[in-house]
């Protein structure tokens, strides 16, 4: 049962470009969501999050918007730089009494080409 | 900065034995996780950990998982009798707490049972 998806395994942008992640989510006990960025042989790194009272977050080069209604949310990073390529993750968290770790999508991988 | 820091890195070890996974988190957290990567598929949640006991644990920790923080600053995952299928990367991570606490991932350690 996947609460948590993301439906796209890999994406490619050039850089400069927008890159644009998708999540969606099944759960509405979802009222936390975060994004974390992954490398290949580390652990997953905090990115940004959204309280579900919010449609949108934005630090930096990072934005992430939240649809409750369609259950959707989508990290935009702009510019995006060769940096930026690393495995990202959606999740979330579920305030209705559920476990209190993090339900986490299967990831994409985003790759920045130059 | 400070990190959470996991011990080994890898351990390859015989179908039957017992593993113990350390972790080291951060010296101010209070809440601890176990979380884990099957290769090619998503993050899981395991068990979280505050005030000394168990909080929460999903299907996936069984009787054959158990977490202790013996000495303060360790938190340990244990698998009594490994399985093919308990072949991952493990990831420890811990947070400050709230609910908006992020969470803090160790590097992982890669688990292979023969």
């Amino acid at each position: 049962d996947q609460q948590v998806k993301q439906n796209s395994p890999s994406l490619s942008v050039q850089e400069g470009r927008i890159s644009i992640l998708n999540c969606d989510y099944t759960n509405s006990m979802f009222d936390y969501f975060l994004w974390y960025k992954k490398y290949p042989a580390e652990g997953p790194t905090f990115l940004i999050s959204i309280s579900s009272i919010k449609d949108k977050n934005e630090d930096g080069r990072f934005t992430v918007f939240l649809n409750k209604s369609a259950k959707h949310l989508s990290l935009h990073i702009v510019p995006s730089q060769p940096g930026d390529s690393a495995v990202y993750f959606c999740a979330a968290r579920d305030s209705g009494g559920g476990a209190d770790g993090l339900t986490f999508g299967k990831g994409t991988h985003l790759i920045i080409q130059p | 900065e400070p990190e959470v820091t996991q011990t080994p890195s890898h351990q390859v070890t015989q179908m039957g034995q017992e593993v113990i996974l350390r972790c080291v988190p951060i010296s101010n957290h209070l809440y601890f996780y176990w979380y884990r990567q099957i290769l090619g598929q998503k993050v899981e949640f395991l068990v979280s950990f505050y005030n000394n006991e168990i909080s929460e644990k999903s299907e996936i920790f069984d009787d054959q998982f158990s977490v202790e923080r013996p000495d303060g600053s360790n938190f340990t995952l244990k698998i009594r009798s490994t399985k093919l299928e308990d072949s991952a990367m493990y990831f420890c991570a811990s947070s400050a707490g709230g609910y908006t606490g992020e969470l803090f991932f160790g590097e992982g350690s890669r688990l292979t049972v023969l």
